[in-house]
């Protein structure tokens, strides 16, 4: 079993949708999440971190955590072409170490 | 403010060479940590440094290995190159042990390795 997953996509969802993305995570000792978007060629841009269980917002973008099920998720609201790139949800333990899922695509089609 | 920043931008190596990767991290940052991507993938964690010390090390072996310099800047040296260490190369700069927060990673734009 892998120590994140996410399902590798491609998400498609028409411009102005909601896009859901989910990651699971194997250490119950993880104690804060991160959510990274990647474009095709550039390097992650950090959009998210949550780390106590509920919803954490910020404009569009909404984190979802879940910690006994070992759950996030990242809602994307009037999603937008601009969106379409690679989601990287990524965990930390007790140490500074990030562990990244494969990542999520996503295509927003106009 | 400046941001992380990576050199070189390319870097094209033959199997069995050497390579020095260098990071700067960003502003007030004193912890650097090292990510190699492969296409497809997620970042792997190499290594992390702080203090001028290897604070944590994942599953790579010895032929990589790191520094820190005085005012926070770090190397990653690869030995005996590989063609499976062809990679994206990821630098990340946060605030270290006993800071406020939650260590947020930033990265740095990267350097493409390739072996041939």
């Amino acid at each position: 079993q892998k120590e994140v997953e996410q399902n590798s996509g491609p998400l498609s969802v028409p411009e102005g949708a909601i896009a859901s993305l989910n990651c699971t995570y194997s250490d119950r000792g993880s104690q804060s999440f991160f959510w990274y978007r990647q474009y095709s060629g550039k390097s992650p841009e950090l959009i998210m971190f949550i780390y106590s269980n509920g919803d954490k917002e910020d404009g569009r973008f909404t984190a979802q955590l879940n910690k006994a099920s070992q759950y996030v998720s990242l809602l994307i609201r009037d999603s937008q072409p601009s969106d379409s790139a690679t989601y990287l949800c990524a965990v930390r333990g007790g140490t500074d170490k990030l562990i990244f899922g494969t990542g999520t695509r996503l295509q927003v089609f106009p | 403010d400046a941001g992380v920043t990576q050199s070189p931008t390319h870097l094209i190596k033959t199997r069995g060479q050497q390579v020095t990767l260098r990071c700067s991290p960003k502003s007030g940052h004193d912890t650097v940590s090292w990510y190699q991507q492969a296409l497809g993938q997620g970042p792997q964690f190499i290594f992390q440094y702080y203090e001028e010390e290897e604070r944590q090390r994942g599953n790579f072996p010895d032929r990589f290995s790191g520094h820190q310099f005085p005012n926070y800047s770090s190397e990653l040296n690869v030995n005996a190159l590989l063609l499976g260490d062809s990679a994206l190369y990821l630098c990340a700069s946060s605030l270290g042990q006993g800071s406020m927060g939650y260590n947020e990673q930033f990265f740095g734009p990267g350097t493409r390795l390739t072996v041939l």
